[in-house]
C-alpha cells in the first residue's frame, strides 16, 4: 500500500539557519510527489512538485526539494530559513489509478523559528 | 482567479445537530476533495468527486457523513447528528481535469459543544 512518512514531527531552527524536512514514500511506480505548507487557520499552499525530469524542484518562498529514488525519499530544503516560514508543512504522494488520483499526505512537520 | 471557497469559516453547533458545510472549487476544476483535519493531526480523506463518475466515498468514517456535488461544481458536505469528535477543520480541495495539483480551500472550523 501506499504511504507516506514524515519523521519529524516538531523542528526547531534558528532564524538564517538552513532546514531540511524529510518525507520518505512508498509507491510501485514513479509518483506525483508534493509538499504543502499550512499557516495557522489557513488551507494548504503548495509549495512545489514533482511529476518527471529534473530531480531537484524548485519551488516558492525560495524552497527547493530533491527527488531520490533510491532513497525513496523528497526532502524539502530551504538554504536560509525566514521567520515567516514557521509553519506546518505536509509532504504528499499521488497514484493514479484508472486515471483518477488519489492523495496520500504524510503527518505533516511542524517548524519553528527562532529569532 | 478567485481560489477555492469554503463556508462557513467557522461553526459552532450542539452535538445532536445537522451541518452542513459548503465548497465552490475554482471554476473548470473538474475533480472536488473533501478531507478532516483534527487538531495536531494530518489530513484524513473523506470523499472524492470527479465529473460526472460516482465519488469515492471511502473516506467517509460512518454514515451520518454524506456530500454531493451539484451541476458539477458547488459541493456540500453534511453531518448528521453531530458528535463531539466530528470537531475539526475540514478543508475541501479542488484539481483541473487531467493535472494532479490539488488548490485548497480556507477550510470550515466545525466545533460541536
Amino acid at each position: 500500500a501506499q504511504s507516506v512518512t514524515q519523521p519529524d514531527i516538531h523542528i526547531t531552527v534558528s532564524e538564517g539557519a538552513s532546514l531540511e524536512l524529510r518525507c520518505n514514500y512508498s509507491y510501485g511506480a514513479t509518483p506525483y510527489l508534493f509538499w504543502y505548507v499550512q499557516s495557522p487557520g489557513q488551507g494548504l499552499q503548495l509549495l512545489l512538485k514533482y511529476f518527471s525530469g529534473d530531480t531537484l524542484v524548485q519551488g516558492i518562498k525560495g524552497f527547493e526539494a530533491e527527488f531520490k529514488r533510491s532513497q525513496s525519499s523528497f526532502n524539502l530544503r530551504k538554504p536560509s530559513v525566514h521567520w515567516s516560514d514557521a509553519a506546518e508543512y505536509f509532504c504528499a504522494v499521488v497514484a493514479t489509478t484508472s486515471g483518477t488520483y488519489h492523495y496520500i499526505f504524510g503527518t505533516g512537520t511542524r517548524l519553528k523559528v527562532l529569532a | 482567479g478567485a481560489g477555492v471557497s469554503q463556508s462557513p469559516s467557522n461553526k459552532v453547533t450542539e452535538k445532536g445537530k445537522d451541518v452542513e458545510l459548503r465548497c465552490d472549487p475554482i471554476s473548470g476544476h473538474t475533480a472536488l476533495y473533501w478531507y478532516r483535519q483534527s487538531l495536531g493531526q494530518g489530513l484524513e480523506f473523506l470523499i472524492y468527486f470527479q465529473g460526472n463518475s460516482a465519488p469515492d466515498k471511502s473516506g467517509l468514517p460512518s454514515d451520518r457523513f454524506s456530500a454531493e456535488r451539484t451541476g458539477g461544481s458547488v459541493s456540500t458536505l453534511t453531518i448528521q447528528r453531530t458528535q463531539q469528535e466530528d470537531s475539526a477543520v475540514y478543508l475541501c480541495a479542488s484539481s483541473p481535469p487531467s493535472a494532479p495539483e490539488q488548490f485548497f480551500g480556507p477550510g470550515t472550523r466545525l466545533t460541536v459543544l
